[in-house]
């Protein structure tokens, strides 16, 4: 079956310091690829994704890019904020118009200024 | 974006009373709705797919008669927690697809459950 194994938490950073939070995945087919961020006391948005290989998914200064060959889905930052502070879920669908999505643990971010 | 709504956002109850949670989609129509639990320092685990009109698919190990799920419109589904016990406590999310796919799946801000 279709899994997703994220980088154990919690990270620590200070503001302005670079962002990795490293993910890979196990599906059959062609996956899509999603980070969903959850900041505390909301419900989870949708960060960026990558529906094929290669792809490169980025917003609010966050990247990731779906590497088939070593089926990851690393999410970087060049400088985060404390504003930037949540916990982060890597997931994949099952591609198509199937939207269950498979969901890693989850890595609690906290930024410092 | 697409609006999805949960309520309540806290439930707290007693050990044998049932607690139902909604979930809306404000300004679409989601012929279908996810609802999942969160455990703590855990992943979101899928409970069910709400099908609009149908009846739900439940994931293996989810027992249907206690968390029963409704979607009796193309904007709400409901989901009981039956019965409920202190393992019942839980953050339980609920998401739904719009209907153009876009492939971004929307969530609701979760309801939190404690059961004493």
């Amino acid at each position: 079956g279709n899994s997703v194994t994220q980088m154990e938490g919690p990270v620590t950073l200070s503001e302005e310091a670079f962002l990795t939070i490293n993910c890979t995945y196990t599906a059959t087919g062609y996956p899509s690829l999603f980070w969903y961020v959850q900041y505390p006391g909301e419900g989870l948005q949708l960060l960026l994704k990558a529906t094929k290989a290669d792809d490169k998914g980025s917003n609010k200064g966050f990247e990731a890019t779906y590497r088939k060959e070593t089926t990851s889905f690393h999410l970087e930052k060049g400088s985060v904020q404390v504003s930037d502070s949540a916990v982060y879920f890597c997931a994949l669908s099952a591609g198509g118009s199937n939207y269950k999505l498979t969901f890693g643990k989850g890595t609690l971010l906290t930024v410092n200024p | 974006g697409a609006v999805v709504s949960q309520h309540p956002s806290r439930v707290i109850c007693k050990s044998g009373t049932s607690v139902k949670i909604e979930c809306r989609s404000l300004d679409f129509q989601a012929t279908t709705m996810f609802w999942y639990r969160q455990f703590p320092k855990q992943s979101l685990m899928l409970m069910a797919t709400s099908n609009e009109g149908s009846k739900a698919t439940y994931e293996q190990g989810v027992e249907k008669d206690k968390f029963l799920i409704n979607h009796a419109s193309l904007t709400l589904s409901t989901l009981t927690v039956t019965s409920a016990h202190p393992e019942d406590s839980s953050f339980y999310i609920c998401s739904a697809n719009p209907p153009v796919d876009t492939g971004e799946l929307f969530f609701g801000e979760g309801s939190r459950l404690t059961v004493l």
